[in-house]
């Protein structure tokens, strides 16, 4: 079973603060993991990847962590900006697959001012 | 910039109806995709093309098919609309993954309520 699962639905976090984001899965045959965020009334946006060769990427105020052995991965923001309020999904490629993404269901964030 | 377009950002439509729901994206891409997104359930895969007149059953095709004649188009339907295709409908598109791994490019979506 190719699982990817966001148990968090939700995080509130102040501004200036760090927000981290985590995600699970099943199954090691998934081997590239993407970050997207959603505002309302917008499609998903593209935010940043990680391959599974290694366990860090880091792109400005986001950067994502991959756990291997725990089949884990985070999104650390920081700061934390009221923008920042989103729907963030985490997403991977299965090893082998055309492009066919394995989306999980989803944390909407709060970044309070 | 990739620029993936829906037709429509509302629509209401009546149970029974046949719904098209089309998708435009200008940049080339073999691969398309339609999700819809309902709260709690994230984005779930309804079909997806590989090429002009391809297409792939994703996880939840029940009530849906798809046409493909041009790369650039991808439409979805809807046979005969019921209330619980109430959703979000996103389409998507990218390059094949033999290219390396190749990030979806999502259009803003269409708000569908069938009545």
């Amino acid at each position: 079973d190719q699982q990817v699962k966001q148990n968090s639905p939700s995080l509130s976090v102040q501004e200036g603060r760090i927000s981290i984001l985590n995600c699970d899965y099943t199954n090691s045959m998934f081997d590239y993991f993407l970050w997207y965020k959603k505002y309302p009334a917008e499609g998903p946006t593209f935010l940043i990847s990680i391959s599974s060769i290694k366990d860090k990427n880091e792109d400005g105020r986001f950067t994502v962590f991959l756990n291997k052995s725990a089949k884990h991965l985070s999104l650390h923001i920081v700061p934390s900006q009221p923008g920042d309020s989103a729907v963030y999904f985490c997403a991977s490629f299965p090893r082998g697959n055309t492009g066919k993404l394995i989306f999980g269901q989803g944390t909407t964030l709060q970044v309070k001012p | 910039d990739v620029k993936v377009t829906q037709s429509s950002r509302y629509l209401v439509k009546r149970t029974g109806e046949k719904v098209f729901l089309e998708c435009v994206q200008d940049m080339d891409h073999e691969n398309m995709f339609w999700y819809r997104q309902d709260p709690g359930l994230g984005l779930r895969l309804i079909y997806f093309s590989y090429d002009v007149k391809m297409k792939e059953k994703g996880d939840i095709p029940e009530g849906y098919s798809v046409s493909r004649e041009k790369k650039e188009r991808f439409s979805l339907i809807l046979e005969s609309a019921s209330t619980n295709q109430t959703s979000m409908y996103l389409c998507a598109s990218s390059l094949p993954r033999g290219l390396g791994n190749q990030p979806q490019h999502f259009g803003d979506g269409t708000r569908l309520s069938i009545l």
